[in-house]
């Protein structure tokens, strides 16, 4: 059981690149969330899935978007990356309003 | 909009000595509340968590107490270690579908050897 996994781990881009953050869970959990994480801050929630099929914007949308593949797996897409989005990433699972599990993020660079 | 407030950002003490993180919440449907921590470059962690129909809860040297009147809930750190220095976030949640997870903004804890 990993829990959640996210990839990859670190990852340096070029302002305008794009890439996909790659999350899965193997705990059957309906809900799943994206967060970032600036140097010295809180969570903030970029957008969520309350169940397979669904997406929902968070406080932080702007530039990104999500797709809920599975009931596994849910991606976030950086279409053309800026020095802003410089961020930790973490992706997060839950039966809906109870503990949340979360990975070990990806930390982005955006030059 | 919803909120949860969390106090102080950052708290430092002298190994031993207890530690006490404050949240308060906005919202009167939540129901549920979890402490996560979360130790350098690595994502948070539940430590523990407490329910609306409980007023306090120990796990060894840690505990938590809810006050749902005031809409307060604490986190109670007793016999500090240097390990237990990281960040902590409290949260809210209400079970009534969709997101409604909320959480506080973090507290910084540096327990000094």
């Amino acid at each position: 059981n990993a829990g959640v996994t996210q990839t990859p781990k670190f990852q340096v881009l070029k302002t305008g690149q794009s890439m996909t953050l790659q999350c899965a869970q193997d705990m059957n959990h309906n809900s799943m969330y994206w967060y970032r994480q600036d140097p010295g801050m809180g969570l903030r929630l970029i957008y969520y899935s309350a169940s397979e099929g669904t997406t929902d914007k968070g406080e932080v949308p702007n530039g990104y978007n999500v797709s809920r593949l599975n009931k596994r797996e849910f991606s976030l897409r950086l279409e053309s990356a800026a020095p802003s989005q410089t961020s930790v990433y973490f992706c997060a699972s839950e039966v809906v309003g109870e503990t949340q599990y979360f990975g070990p993020g990806t930390r982005l660079l955006v030059l | 909009g919803e909120n949860v407030e969390q106090h102080p950002s950052t708290l430092s003490v002298q190994e031993g000595d207890s530690a006490v993180i404050k949240c308060t919440y906005s919202d009167s449907a939540s129901n549920y509340f979890p402490w996560y921590k979360q130790e350098l470059g690595k994502g948070p962690q539940l430590i523990i968590d407490i329910r609306s129909n409980v007023g306090e809860k120990k796990d060894q040297r840690i505990a938590v107490t809810l006050n749902k009147t005031a809409k307060h809930f604490s986190l109670h750190i007793t016999e500090t270690q240097p390990e237990d220095s990281a960040v902590y976030f409290c949260a809210a949640s209400a079970n009534t579908g969709g997101f409604k997870t909320i959480f506080g903004a973090g507290t910084r804890l540096f327990v000094k050897a």
